[in-house]
């Protein structure tokens, strides 16, 4: 594919159930990154993995979020137990590298999500 | 934590110029991007500035003065189709890897 693709574009669901969001990144970029941008705000990191294993999560909110990415390739971000403060769009990103000090980033269409 | 802080809304007519600032304080940095994000739409990468200067790129120009902590966009000859979003964001040092957006600037091209 040409860009990072997520899916599904829309989720809506119900509070206290679990979701699970996906994203496929550029082909050969082997940094992936999942931000959340609320309404009017700028998006806010969330973690970055680097190949499979997560560099950083220090931006996951508390343990009810979690993001997989098992052959270093398609990631999924995993809430459960979802509250209406989750309510959001959730953007994946990918780059080449996450090591190099030029580090474009080339971000999805993203994933809003809805929690009743 | 991170504070990179921006004007939240900006207007500005068509064909003219805007300038879009931002002012950063950071635990560290390597290198500050500046995106465009159209309404519903993912955010597009625009430009980078690691070293202080000024970058241009056709119509969009950013500048970077590090010891002040400080960047802007600068707009020339703008278009309808510029209205959008601009965020800044910082890449700090310490975490190289990921990027701490501001809230965004959304410029608004009046005929």
């Amino acid at each position: 594919g040409a860009g990072v693709s997520q899916t599904p574009s829309n989720k809506v669901t119900e509070k206290g159930k679990y979701v699970e969001l996906r994203c496929d990144p550029i082909s050969g970029h082997t940094a992936l990154y999942w931000y959340r941008q609320s309404l009017g705000q700028g998006p806010e990191f969330l973690i970055y993995f680097q190949g499979t294993g997560a560099a950083d999560d220090s931006g996951l909110p508390n343990d009810r979020f979690f993001a997989v990415r098992p052959e270093g390739s398609v990631s999924t971000l995993k809430i459960q137990r979802t509250e209406r403060g989750d309510s959001a769009v959730y953007l994946c990103a990918s780059s080449l590298s996450g090591s190099a000090s030029y580090n474009e980033q080339f971000f999805g269409p993203g994933t809003r999500l809805t929690v009743l | 934590g991170q504070n990179i802080d921006q004007p939240t809304e900006m207007t500005a007519t068509e064909g003219a110029i805007v300038q879009i600032n931002c002012t950063y304080q950071t635990s560290g940095f390597n290198g500050l991007f500046w995106y465009q994000q159209h309404a519903g739409e993912a955010p597009t990468f625009l430009s980078y500035n690691v070293l202080d200067g000024l970058e241009e790129k056709g119509r969009f120009s950013s500048f970077l003065s590090r010891s002040k902590g400080y960047s802007y966009l600068l707009l020339k000859e703008l278009q309808m189709k510029d209205s959008a979003s601009y965020l800044c964001a910082v890449r700090p040092f310490r975490r190289a890897n990921n990027l701490f957006f501001g809230t965004g600037t959304r410029l608004t091209v009046i005929p």
